[in-house]
């Protein structure tokens, strides 16, 4: 069973910084690539950042581009996303997201999210 | 960037209705469009890929069609466990974009 359990959000000032985790299992990670997702509260899904099999390919929304970094790891099954010069319209819902293959594309299988807020 | 516009906004029909929801992407995508359902507190999950390929287990109610800049996904026979908010997503090329959702209720 495919498995995605997001970590690290939490309350976080305008301006710093913040680390999310997602621990996946269930699956031969290598083979995917992966995406995180995001969900303001009542509001719709907006992708943030996509990261293909080997990291080869990295792509980012407009939204976030130059504050946030993709990566993963195949030692730990980890995909994680560095989020710097955080801003309150960050305010979300995070999920990390499961790729139906190797390049980026569509996200088949879901976390259940970790919360974020952005606020002083 | 290709923005994905979704209508209608939301809908209210009855149980047993056909219901259409619309996705109109601003340049064309050829078929890389997927549509996804989400239950009020709940995950999205993956419906249909390639604009009309059904994910397996998913209701066979749900179709999916189109190509290009116009898509639709239908519900051949709206059930109560259909209430959700339903996402198209397009997927030809980075960004990868969502429409802004369709909520759906029973009347």
């Amino acid at each position: 069973e495919v498995q995605l359990v997001e970590s690290g959000g939490g309350l976080v000032q305008p301006g710093r910084s913040l680390r999310l985790s997602c621990a996946a299992s269930g699956f031969t990670f290598d083979d995917y690539a992966m995406h995180w997702v995001r969900q303001a509260p009542g509001k719709g899904l907006e992708w943030v950042s996509g990261i293909n099999w080997n990291s080869g390919s990295m792509a980012y929304a407009d939204s976030v581009k130059g504050r946030f970094t993709i990566s993963r790891d195949s030692a730990t099954n980890s995909l994680y996303l560095q989020m710097n010069s955080l801003r309150p319209e960050d305010t979300a819902f995070y999920y990390c997201a499961r790729d139906q293959g190797y390049s980026i594309s569509w996200p088949d299988y879901w976390g259940q999210g970790t919360l974020v807020t952005v606020s002083s | 960037d290709i923005q994905m516009t979704q209508s209608p906004s939301s809908l209210s029909a009855s149980v047993g209705d056909r219901v259409t929801i619309t996705c109109r992407a601003s340049q064309g995508i050829s078929n890389y469009l997927a549509w996804y359902q989400q239950k009020p507190g709940k995950v999205p999950k993956l419906l249909i890929y390639a604009a009309s390929t059904l994910k397996s287990g998913a209701p066979s109610r749900f179709s999916g069609s189109g190509s290009g800049t116009d898509f639709t996904l239908t519900i051949s026979s709206l059930q109560p466990e259909d209430v959700a908010t339903y996402y198209c997503q397009k997927y030809n090329s980075a960004p990868i974009t969502f429409g802004q959702g369709t909520r759906l209720e029973i009347k």
